[in-house]
């Protein structure tokens, strides 16, 4: 069975700061690994997946996340915070179905 | 690109009574649909996968004779919550792969009161 682990339920930066939430999978055989935004009362937004091929993945809103098979994760990565990306963030897997992670809110000071 | 579109997106119900959510997948089809409930600040947790002309499969924990899931068509599939409690309210989010991978609805805040 596939599953994924978030580290850290909430995280907090400053405006302009990077921004680096964790995800660790764990799959028997190779995963397709997915991020996901939701903002308050809202459905999901995907930011990012990775199937196949190159190992680090551009998505929107300038995220970016890098697959590393050698340490099981797929960490979700911005440069640069922007108050609008305050939100709860969700690392998924898949197999048969999608399973997600537990979620990291994070947090943009001023 | 793809759309699902779910319906309602708010419904109050008092106890007892049944509420209907509808999940469409609407430029795409869709053989197997999801459906998730998510808790105020928590993850989604996945509760059936339905396959289009067949019985659900229900995670361990949810009862299938309270959530009764419909998939009758590639593009339609139902969630009724029957004899709903104010334990049964949360957020219930329909899911359905296509061709393109996995669509996700936009949501329904279910209140049971």
């Amino acid at each position: 069975a596939q599953s994924v682990t978030q580290l850290g339920s909430h995280v907090s930066v400053s405006e302009g700061a990077l921004v680096l939430l964790r995800c660790n999978y764990s799959s028997s055989v190779p995963p397709y690994l997915f991020w996901y935004v939701q903002y308050p009362n809202q459905g999901l937004q995907l930011l990012l997946k990775y199937t196949t091929g190159a190992t680090l993945v551009k998505g929107i809103n300038g995220f970016e996340a890098e697959f590393k098979k050698s340490e099981t994760s797929f960490h979700l990565t911005k440069p640069s915070a922007h108050m609008s990306d305050a939100a709860e963030y969700f690392c998924a897997v898949t197999l048969n179905d999608m399973r997600f992670g537990a979620g990291t809110r994070l947090t943009v000071k001023p | 690109g793809a759309v699902v579109s779910q319906h309602p997106s708010r419904v109050i119900c008092k106890s007892g009574t049944s509420v209907k959510i509808e999940c469409r997948s609407l430029d795409f089809q869709a053989t197997t649909m999801f459906w998730y409930r998510q808790f105020p600040k928590q993850s989604l947790m996945l509760m059936a996968t339905s396959n289009e002309g067949s019985k659900a499969t229900y995670e361990q924990g949810v009862e299938k004779d309270k959530f009764l899931i419909n998939h009758a068509s590639l593009t339609l599939s139902t969630l009724t919550v029957t004899s709903a409690h104010p334990e049964d309210s949360s957020f219930y989010i329909c899911s359905a792969r296509g061709v393109e991978g996995y669509t996700f609805g936009s949501g329904t805040r279910l209140t049971v009161v």
